[in-house]
């Protein structure tokens, strides 16, 4: 499986700021996830990120307020724009395979942001 | 659409415990089937898969077998670690279309010495 690391790991943010969340792989991967884990609720997806296309947004997500990069094969950040008290959660990403279609995803250690 | 259910937890139980955590689905076609667990202050490790039915997913003493009759997958552990404490997430993903995992609420489970 892949290793998948997230930077920051936690932050503490004032609201109406911005905060750009990293995502690196080991490993090319074709497919990049970003989901959201309110407190202590299940994960829900954000979007899909493939390089060289936008990112696909889920029912209740746009845009303008996750705005997500996908430059390269091993990368990806998720910005969280215009933060309210609403968007402390955790945030994970996950990616595919390396190629091809798969069923699982490895997931990174996640991010932990609280807005003040 | 495409769901998992969960038993509520918490769960908390004895060390040496035998271990059950309930997920059924509900999804059209054959989806493959998961168990994610999260350990405090951790991200999701995935613990087993299954992807097609009588399939029986096993790791670290965990096990889980696909059965489309009852549209289950049920985790099951013979005798729990104070060290299994952690959330189980159960999730399914269609590898057909969008490749979108869809989980279950998390059960939370605590082991007493």
């Amino acid at each position: 499986s892949a290793v998948i690391s997230q930077k920051p790991s936690r932050d503490i943010c004032q609201r109406g700021t911005s905060l750009t969340i990293q995502c690196q792989v080991d490993s090319q991967v074709t497919m990049m996830f970003w989901y959201r884990q309110q407190p202590g609720q299940s994960l829900t997806l954000i979007a899909t990120a493939n390089q060289g296309s936008e990112a696909t947004y889920e029912s209740g997500f746009v845009i303008d307020k996750f705005p997500i990069s996908r430059p390269n094969l091993t990368f990806s950040t998720l910005t969280v724009s215009n933060m309210s008290p609403e968007d402390s959660s955790i945030y994970l990403c996950s990616v595919g395979p390396t190629q091809g279609l798969t069923d699982t995803q490895y997931f990174g250690p996640g991010t932990r942001l609280t807005v003040l | 659409g495409n769901s998992v259910t969960q038993m509520e937890g918490p769960v908390t139980l004895s060390e040496e415990a035998f271990l059950t955590i309930n997920c059924t689905y509900t999804a059209t076609g054959y989806p493959s089937l998961f168990w994610y667990v999260q350990y405090p202050g951790e991200g999701l490790q995935l613990l087993l898969k299954a992807t097609k039915a009588d399939d029986k997913g096993s790791n670290k003493g965990f096990e889980a077998t696909y059965r489309k009759e009852t549209t289950s997958f049920h985790l099951e552990k013979g005798s729990v670690q104070v060290s299994d404490s952690a959330v189980y997430f159960c999730a399914l993903i269609k590898i057909q279309g969008a490749q979108k995992l869809v989980f279950g609420q998390g059960t939370r489970l605590t082991i007493n010495p």
